[in-house]
């Protein structure tokens, strides 16, 4: 049962405090992708890989940090410095960076208590 | 920055009606694609259109592409109740996907 699943599907962040959502696929990408939607509106991108080892910075990096150990897996973390992180996060994947389709997982919603 | 915007923000439809939105952007793409979200879930890929390409069909589907204009359609004939769905063109270039804000089309029974 091939895709990209993400978890949590909610998750709660305190004030100061840094938070993780997975992603994971097993479609044997090279490219992953992290964006951020914001209620009735397109996504923007946060940071993306294109092989393991190595990510690159989006349209909206700051406050975020991601790493790339694993070909199957991108966490993304939301931290401190992120002063509006209340939204829907969506990781993504695609065989490469460029022209190809991309693959969605179900998303994240974050929600700061 | 969002590349691609999509008009109308929304549109409300009966069963059986087609539906039309468009996509107007703003620099050269190598392709553009259509996406479909529905309420609080991922993105589910449509359709992609080459930038050499002008039409393209899939199922109650047709994407139109005119690279002079700048701007894509994409056509749901015959719609459905499952249709209902926000629904993003996105452009390709320099490697990047860039979304539009999307067009948010209700079908009722």
């Amino acid at each position: 049962d091939g895709g990209i699943t993400q978890s949590p599907k909610y998750l709660f962040r305190k004030e100061g405090q840094n938070v993780t959502l997975s992603c994971e696929q097993n479609l044997n990408h090279d490219a992953m992708y992290w964006y951020r939607q914001d209620p009735g509106q397109g996504l923007r991108l946060i940071y993306y890989s294109q092989i393991v080892n190595d990510f690159q910075k989006g349209d909206i990096a700051e406050g975020y940090s991601v790493s790339r150990e694993k070909k199957e897996s991108f966490p993304l973390t939301v931290t401190s410095a992120q002063k509006n992180p209340t939204a829907f996060y969506l990781c993504a994947s695609s065989i490469a960076t460029g022209q190809e389709t991309q693959y969605f997982g179900p998303g994240t919603r974050l929600l700061v208590l | 920055s969002q590349q691609g915007e999509e008009d109308p923000q929304a549109l409300s439809i009966q069963e059986g009606e087609n539906a039309t939105m468009n996509c107007s952007y703003k620099t050269s793409i190598n392709n553009l694609q259509w996406y479909r979200q529905n309420s609080g879930r991922g993105l589910v890929h449509l359709i992609l259109i080459r930038s050499n390409e002008r039409e393209k069909h899939s199922g109650r589907l047709r994407v139109t592409l005119d690279t002079s204009k700048k701007s894509s359609s994409l056509l749901i004939t015959a719609s459905r109740a499952a249709d209902t769905a926000s629904y993003f063109c996105a452009t390709v270039s320099w490697g990047k996907l860039q979304f539009g804000a999307g067009t948010q089309v209700v079908v009722t029974p």
